[in-house]
């Protein structure tokens, strides 16, 4: 399996344009999580999912975040429109509700930039 | 609200040493611990998995012990080499297994040659 896999890799963008990542999970797993890191706040969760259902998305800093899973292989991640202090890597991870042990898989991560 | 703890923030060691980090969790009630490795601009790759009903996972030079009433875990070390320098995070899931990880704020580790 190639693992979790994220685009883009990095990107760099003005205040205010629209901003969309995107994350395939490895195959077979039915939960989703989109994470951020930042040097200040460490790893912070966003938002999951489990059977492409949003569980829970309290972690979601304010209205101009939304996610989506229109399938199990694949979800995004939206800023619109987008802040300097957006500017974080976000990581995308996934991992099997069923399996023992119920390890989480990550993602190389998008860097995100704005300016 | 679970919070997770690590200290030292970073370490330095020559090479050749044994270490121990920490982790340290506000609520004992956990589902089970994972340690990490994080590489710089990398993501991250999980080293250890512990079940909240075990003591410790072994796996190489690597051992993480966890003490669930006491809220802490500890991750060993041995004969640390060059290529072990990383940050390395813990995180915890709640006993409601929703899945949700919870994560420390790391240890960045520089073994020095």
């Amino acid at each position: 399996d190639a693992g979790v896999i994220q685009s883009p890799r990095h990107e760099v963008t003005e205040m205010g344009q629209e901003v969309t990542l995107r994350c395939k999970p490895i195959s077979g797993h039915d939960y989703l999580f989109w994470y951020r890191q930042t040097m200040m706040r460490g790893l912070e969760l966003l938002i999951y999912f489990n059977n492409n259902v949003p569980i829970d998305d309290s972690g979601m800093p304010e209205d101009r975040f939304s996610a989506k899973m229109p399938n199990a292989s694949f979800s995004t991640l939206k800023i619109q429109p987008s802040e300097p202090r957006d500017s974080a890597v976000y990581f995308c991870a996934s991992r099997s509700g069923t399996s023992n042990p119920r390890e989480l898989f990550f993602g190389e991560g998008s860097r995100l930039t704005v300016l | 609200k679970q919070e997770v703890t690590q200290i030292p923030a970073a370490l330095s060691v020559p090479e050749g040493e044994n270490l121990v980090l920490n982790c340290s969790f506000t609520d004992s009630a956990i589902y089970n611990l994972q340690w990490f490795r994080q590489d710089p601009g990398k993501g991250l790759t999980s080293l250890l998995l512990i079940q909240s009903s075990q003591r410790e996972q072994t796996s190489g030079r690597l051992n993480a012990s966890l003490d669930k009433s006491s809220g802490r875990s500890t991750l060993y070390i041995a004969a640390s080499q060059p290529g072990d320098s990383a940050t390395y995070l813990c995180a915890v899931t709640g006993s409601s297994n929703t899945g949700k990880l919870i994560f420390g704020q790391g240890t960045t580790l520089q073994v020095k040659p």
